[in-house]
């Protein structure tokens, strides 16, 4: 299996701020790389697919890069609603899931 | 509208079975594949188990290989799992995904539904 590390677990930040979240893959896994928002309650909400393509309907402020084993998610200016938890998520073999990085209000 | 809208969780004592249902309406079910994933109360996600478009391939995660099956009704618009000889660590809210792309089995997943609680205790 594919081990999916994210950092940081948790993080504080301020409306406005920029927030970047890591995800490393125990082996490469080319562009196969997902990003999803989860709010308490809910069930999780596609943003990113295939590394840096944003989902229909998804705030512009969201983005994606990286490929191989680095991959990276920016919220360019954070609003009130992103306040969640972010799951990165790889579809290059049987699929499995970080362990989720929790955004929280500072 | 894209909806999915599981059924069928509760609670079962150890050793028990369980079979879940995911009612989907608002696209053209028998052309994705799709996907359960679950959710341990406060932790994070893991995906369970996948069916292609018309059953005839299945995937599933080491940890239920041999105790769930999933499977699907394309005339009924469904999706199921079937979950035998449950243990207290299959206790989690199950959710059924569709898949993002049609005749596609990579597994990113564009609609979820609102999840089913699943309880494992004597």
């Amino acid at each position: 299996d594919i081990q999916m590390t994210q950092s940081p677990s948790s993080l504080s930040a301020s409306v406005g701020d920029r927030v970047t979240i890591t995800c490393r893959t125990s082996q490469s896994i080319s562009r196969y790389l997902n990003w999803y928002q989860q709010k308490p309650g809910k069930a999780p909400k596609l943003l990113i697919y295939v590394a840096s393509n944003l989902q229909s309907g998804v705030p512009s402020r969201f983005s994606g890069s990286g490929s191989g084993t680095d991959f990276t998610l920016t919220i360019s200016s954070l609003q009130a609603e992103d306040f969640a938890t972010y799951y990165c998520q790889q579809s290059y073999s049987a699929p499995t899931f970080g362990q989720g990085t929790k955004v929280e209000i500072k | 509208e894209v909806q999915l809208v599981e059924s069928g969780g509760g609670l079962v004592q150890p050793g028990g079975s369980l079979r879940l249902s995911c009612a989907a309406s608002g696209f053209t079910f028998g052309i994705y594949w799709m996907t359960w994933v679950r959710q341990a109360p406060g932790k994070g996600l893991e995906w369970v188990a996948s069916v292609k478009q018309d059953g005839s391939e299945k995937k599933y995660v080491d940890s239920v290989k041999g105790r769930f099956t999933i499977s699907r009704d394309n005339a009924k618009n469904s999706l199921y799992l079937q979950m035998d000889s449950l243990r207290g660590e299959d206790t989690a809210v199950y959710y059924c995904a569709k898949h993002k792309d049609a005749a596609d089995s990579s597994s990113r997943f564009d609609y979820w539904g609102q999840g089913t609680l699943v309880t494992v205790s004597s």
